[in-house]
């Protein structure tokens, strides 16, 4: 079973406008990630954020951890056409694995 | 630097065969972890591996298993394959010694079984 989830499955913005996905888990972690990936290839790595922190940006992303509430969040601002992509959430499950979600499949229209 | 590489970019196989598929890490990425993605899910771990020693392993029958070799490339092999092994296999890289850190993704085999 996969130990975190994403919330919503699918979103659909228009360009310019702000993408926001959440990820809920279910143990204690040390850190929880983001990936980026297109069309069934590779993952790219978006931003880590360990559990001792609560929120962290990166270009347009903005991610916030929730530990009390076992959540996470990742916003992207002024989407553009090349967000179009399916973004995963990851837990540390244990020391070495890392346990995804299903993934928010987020289109943006032109 | 090049990025993780993986070989074949995509496999077709029937059931019953074996296949091997095979990762390059980056330049100086010591540790592997090979994942499956099945369409429309997330990827599953199947191994991590660090300086040659298996590290972990997921909740994957013993069909699937793996190897590093010295130059830290690494192999995952499949037996007896299955409809349901039909997948996207990914290998990820992390730099020191492993762990669940920012792990660095190979373009991914495709392998249909038929």
């Amino acid at each position: 079973s996969q130990q975190g989830e994403e919330d919503p499955q699918a979103l659909s913005i228009q360009e310019g406008e702000n993408a926001t996905m959440n990820c809920s888990y279910k143990t204690s972690i040390n850190n929880l990630q983001w990936y980026r990936q297109n069309s069934g290839r590779g993952l790219v790595h978006l931003i880590l954020i360990r559990s001792n922190e609560r929120e962290k940006h990166s270009g347009r992303l903005r991610v916030t951890l929730d530990t009390s509430k076992k959540s996470s969040s990742l916003l992207i601002t002024a989407s553009r056409a090349a967000d179009t992509a399916s973004y995963f959430c990851a837990t540390d499950y244990n020391d070495y694995k890392l346990s995804f979600g299903a993934g928010t499949t987020v289109t943006v229209r032109a | 630097d090049a990025g993780v590489t993986q070989s074949p970019t995509h496999l077709i196989k029937t059931r019953g065969q074996q296949v091997t598929l095979r990762c390059s890490p980056i330049s100086g990425h010591k540790s592997v972890s090979w994942y499956q993605q099945v369409l429309g899910q997330g990827p599953q771990f199947i191994f991590q591996y660090y300086e040659k020693e298996e590290r972990g392993r997921g909740n994957f029958p013993d069909r699937f298993s793996a190897r590093q070799f010295p130059n830290y490339s690494s192999e995952l092999n499949v037996n007896a394959l299955l409809l349901g092994d039909s997948a996207l296999y990914l290998c990820a890289a992390t730099p020191g010694q492993g762990g669940t850190d920012t792990q660095y993704f190979g373009p991914g085999t495709r392998l249909t079984v038929l």
